[in-house]
């Protein structure tokens, strides 16, 4: 079946630091990926997408390429501020029999937090 | 769009009662999905439907539970006979049918069983 490995964390790093979420997947057929972001107190908001190998998907300054050939979607952003202190969350779209996403598998989540 | 509503917030029962939750998605979405999220996991998949039918159940979901979409408006989940186990965030999401297309989150309802 479908399965997110995710970095564990919790991450915790200096204002304009160098961020890095390592994410592998196991799937059939050809998913797509997401990031989702959790802030405190609020519901999973999506981050970024990729829907084929080679996509590179991006939002606020964080990216994340999707690597069939590792069966990775790592998360980076150059310089965290501490307003991207949340919980980040890798996830798989399965692909139906007819061929569209539905369910997701999630990660376990990773907790960033960011000093000032 | 006022996005995906979910109602109550927190739900807080004794064991053996009866709980329903409520799930209101963006109204031109033709899914709705509901996932159980416990402390310090990442949301499981339990059920979804297109428009009012109910095209998958995860194993998660014992016969205790039934998710309901009537009309394919709103969605209910019931749980029957509450268990300790039981509690958890149940988060609602929809989106449209198409591939790669985007979920969105309700905020969700925190369950308690005491």
């Amino acid at each position: 079946g479908n399965s997110v490995t995710q970095m564990e964390g919790p991450v915790t790093l200096s204002e304009e630091a160098f961020l890095t979420i390592n994410c592998t997947y196991t799937a059939t057929g050809y998913p797509s990926l997401f990031w989702y972001v959790q802030y405190p107190g609020e519901g999973l908001q999506l981050l970024l997408k990729a829907t084929k190998a080679d996509d590179k998907g991006s939002n606020k300054g964080f990216e994340a390429t999707y690597r069939k050939e590792t069966t990775s979607f790592h998360l980076e952003k150059g310089s965290v501020q501490v307003s991207d202190s949340a919980v980040y969350f890798c996830a798989l779209g399965g692909v139906n029999s007819g061929g569209s996403n539905y369910k997701l598998t999630f990660g376990k989540g990773t907790l960033l937090t960011v000093n000032p | 769009d006022t996005g995906v509503s979910q109602d109550p917030r927190h739900k807080i029962t004794k064991r053996g009662q009866n709980v329903t939750f409520r799930c209101d998605p963006i109204s031109e979405h033709n899914r709705l999905y509901w996932y159980r999220q416990t402390l310090g996991q990442g949301p499981e998949f339990l059920t979804y439907f297109q428009n009012e039918a109910q095209l998958e159940k995860s194993r998660l979901l014992s016969d205790r539970f039934s998710a309901e979409r009537p009309k394919g408006s709103f969605s209910t989940l019931e749980i029957q006979r509450t268990e300790q186990g039981d509690s958890a965030m149940y988060l609602c999401a929809s989106s449209l049918k198409k591939r790669g297309d985007i979920q969105y989150f309700g905020a969700g309802t925190r369950l308690s069983v005491l």
